[in-house]
């Protein structure tokens, strides 16, 4: 099994550009989401999706959208990308919403909009 | 601010001794807890949970201890190897239908040989 997988892995932007990191997932499992790492911060939630067709923000989700159209897929796009959203981002999936059961990460997305 | 952190974000332990990496959270209305590991450049993998139910848990060379007292909990790693350089993170699931996990900021663990 391929798990979760992300692409691209690197990523430079000008500040107004636009972009979507892709992720994909073989586990048919039904939450998904989105978290962006920063130095001294942990891992923090964008949006997430319990679903397809269902989706709902996270701790963090301005200046980002999600769409869930099928089981498998969870593209995160930057509409207008801007120097504060330089991050790695990690797609996760699970079984549940996060109260039972492990989260399995990509191997994550590094964006650097300069 | 953030519910859940840890008390060191470097931890410095001799190859075969035990480690022991701690993690606070704040809310109590929190059921659910998960270990992370990560290793340079990769994802978070999954290493160990636990119920609020639960006080301690154990795997293979690693247990996981909860005190609901004082709404701390703690990872425990025997006999460190080179392979158990990582950043550590605690999750906690807020509980009520909440969606997601909240991770503290990480500790790292650097294994002295």
């Amino acid at each position: 099994n391929a798990g979760v997988t992300q692409t691209p892995k690197f990523q430079v932007l000008k500040t107004g550009q636009s972009m979507t990191l892709q992720c994909a997932q073989d586990m048919n499992h039904e939450y998904m989401s989105w978290y962006r790492q920063d130095p001294g911060m942990g891992l923090r939630l964008i949006h997430y999706s319990v679903g397809a067709g269902i989706t709902d923000q996270g701790e963090v989700p301005n200046g980002y959208n999600v769409s869930r159209s099928t089981t498998e897929d969870f593209p995160l796009r930057l509409l207008s990308a801007a120097p504060s959203q330089t991050s790695v981002y990690f797609c996760a999936s699970s079984y549940s919403n996060g109260d039972t059961g492990e989260l399995f990460f990509g191997e994550g997305s590094r964006l650097t909009v300069l | 601010g953030e519910s859940v952190g840890l008390h060191l974000p470097t931890l410095s332990v001799q190859e075969g001794d035990n480690s022991i990496i701690n993690c606070a959270y704040s809310n109590s209305a929190s059921d659910y807890f998960i270990w992370y590991k990560q290793e340079s450049g990769k994802g978070p993998q999954f290493i160990i949970d636990i119920r609020s139910n639960m006080d301690k848990r154990q795997g293979q060379r690693v247990t996981v201890l909860l005190n609901k007292t004082v709404k701390h909990l703690s990872l425990q790693i025997a006999a460190t190897q080179p392979g158990d350089s990582a950043v550590y993170f605690c999750a906690e699931h807020l509980g009520g239908g909440a969606d997601g996990l909240t991770f503290g900021k990480g500790t790292h663990l650097i294994i002295q040989p």
